[in-house]
């Protein structure tokens, strides 16, 4: 069965750090760019990054540049998202989602369940 | 970065109805629009991608079309199972951007 698994989400202060991660399984990880996604409650979807097959690009959304870093790690068939200077209006539902093409130009296939993170004092 | 918009933001209607929810790129992405369906507490779900394509094991009263900045997706006779909100999104260029959403609930 395909199937990804975030973790990692929590309660954490504003200015504080977090690491979210993405367990796949069921495809072949490395063939395919994976992407963050999340969800503020009560709101509709934002594209926060993504990676590519290698590991070799990766993009982020601006409101989450130069404090979010994607990583991944193909051995572990894990994707990852370090989360730093967290602010307020980064609480939401993160999802991980596969791209259905390498080239990260197709439709997301494959979602996970998604982790909650909620920053606040 | 491209703007997608979709309309209505949200409609009523009966199950067996047909429904069309239309959505707007604010430059050409060629056939490069997905289509999502998203019920409460659930993660979203692919519908259709490239525009037309309907994704495997999604039934065939989804249909998807268009091409360069206007589409539209359509549900032929609308069932229970289908209330949900409907997001469309751009793969055409980084970063890519989703559609508000198109709410659709029982009339």
């Amino acid at each position: 069965e395909v199937q990804l698994v975030e973790s990692g989400g929590v309660v954490v202060q504003p200015g504080g750090s977090l690491r979210l991660s993405c367990a796949a399984s069921g495809f072949t990880f490395d063939d395919y760019t994976m992407h963050w996604v999340r969800q503020a409650p009560g709101k509709g979807l934002e594209w926060v990054s993504l990676i590519s097959w290698d590991g070799g690009s990766t993009y982020y959304a601006d409101s989450v540049k130069g404090r979010f870093t994607i990583s991944r790690d193909n051995s572990k068939n894990s994707l990852y998202l370090q989360m730093n200077s967290l602010r307020t209006e980064d609480t939401a539902l993160y999802y991980c989602a596969k791209d259905g093409l390498r080239s990260g130009r197709g439709g997301m296939d494959v979602w996970g369940q998604g982790t909650t993170v909620t920053v606040s004092s | 970065d491209i703007q997608m918009t979709q309309s209505p933001s949200s409609l009523s209607a009966s199950v067996g109805d047909r429904v069309t929810i239309t959505c707007r790129a604010s430059q050409s992405i060629s056939s490069y629009l997905n289509w999502y369906q998203q019920k409460p507490g659930k993660a979203p779900k692919l519908l259709i991608y490239a525009a037309s394509s309907l994704q495997s094991g999604v039934p065939s009263r989804f249909s998807g079309s268009g091409s360069g900045t206007d589409f539209t997706l359509t549900i032929s006779s609308l069932q229970p199972e289908d209330f949900a909100t409907y997001y469309c999104q751009q793969s055409y260029s980084t970063p890519p951007t989703f559609g508000p959403g198109t709410k659709v609930d029982i009339k």
